[in-house]
């Protein structure tokens, strides 16, 4: 089944304590992206990639590093983390560029940093 | 600036009645516009996807349009059922530059028996 997978699902954290998010991919897919979803805001995108060793800023990358080591692969790393930072993240992935292709989001991991 | 507005913010409707959700845009130049649902707890799924030379598009119960003259897009959902639950929303895509899409706020509905 094609699928983005996250883990954890839901996590609480204290301030400054290191967190990765991960998200895998099995579609093969170019182009992935990380976004944050707040009440009122709606989705707003933190980093994306274009490609393996390739990525950029998005909207609302402060506070926030990926990596894209693998294709399948682009976590999500919080190096210390605050309160501001709690809110819903998805992970999406599409094959090439997003201007054509429709996103397959993943199901989300909740952060309450305490 | 690449905007997109949602209306209404909420809506709630009876089982089985129909109902219109709306989006307009300024993004510009521009690609194309997806309507995705996300129901609670989920992440967004890709309903529609529509080109400038496309003015409806339909899948299943869900049908959207698209002005591109006017810069305007509605959903409708025709025989509402409740697992229509959830939040819809709206993306534009802009044809150039690799950070190009630009979400809408969503419409919350809620169908009740």
């Amino acid at each position: 089944e094609a699928q983005v997978t996250q883990n954890p699902r839901y996590l609480i954290t204290v301030t400054g304590k290191k967190l990765t998010v991960t998200c895998s991919q099995n579609m093969n897919h170019e182009y992935m992206s990380w976004y944050r979803q707040d009440p009122g805001l709606g989705l707003r995108q933190i980093y994306y990639s274009m490609n393996v060793e390739v990525t950029d800023k998005g909207d609302v990358p402060e506070g926030y590093k990926v990596s894209r080591k693998e294709k399948r692969n682009f976590p999500l790393i919080l190096e210390s983390p605050s309160p501001n930072q709690t809110s819903l993240y998805f992970c999406a992935s599409s094959r090439g560029d997003t201007s054509n292709q429709p996103q397959h989001f993943g199901d989300g991991t909740r952060l309450s940093i305490l | 600036k690449n905007q997109v507005e949602q209306s209404p913010q909420s809506l709630i409707i009876l089982e089985g009645k129909n109902c219109t959700l709306q989006c307009n845009y300024t993004v510009s130049p521009f690609s194309n516009l997806r309507w995705y649902k996300q129901d609670t707890g989920r992440g967004p799924v890709s309903l529609t996807i529509m080109t400038f030379s496309e003015n409806t598009k339909s899948n299943g119960r869900y049908t959207a349009t698209l002005d591109a003259d006017t810069k305007q897009s509605s959903l409708h959902i025709t025989a509402s059922q409740l697992s229509d639950s959830a939040s819809y929303i709206c993306v534009v895509s802009r044809q150039t530059g690799a950070n190009n899409l630009f979400f809408g706020t969503g419409t919350r509905l809620t169908v009740i028996p």
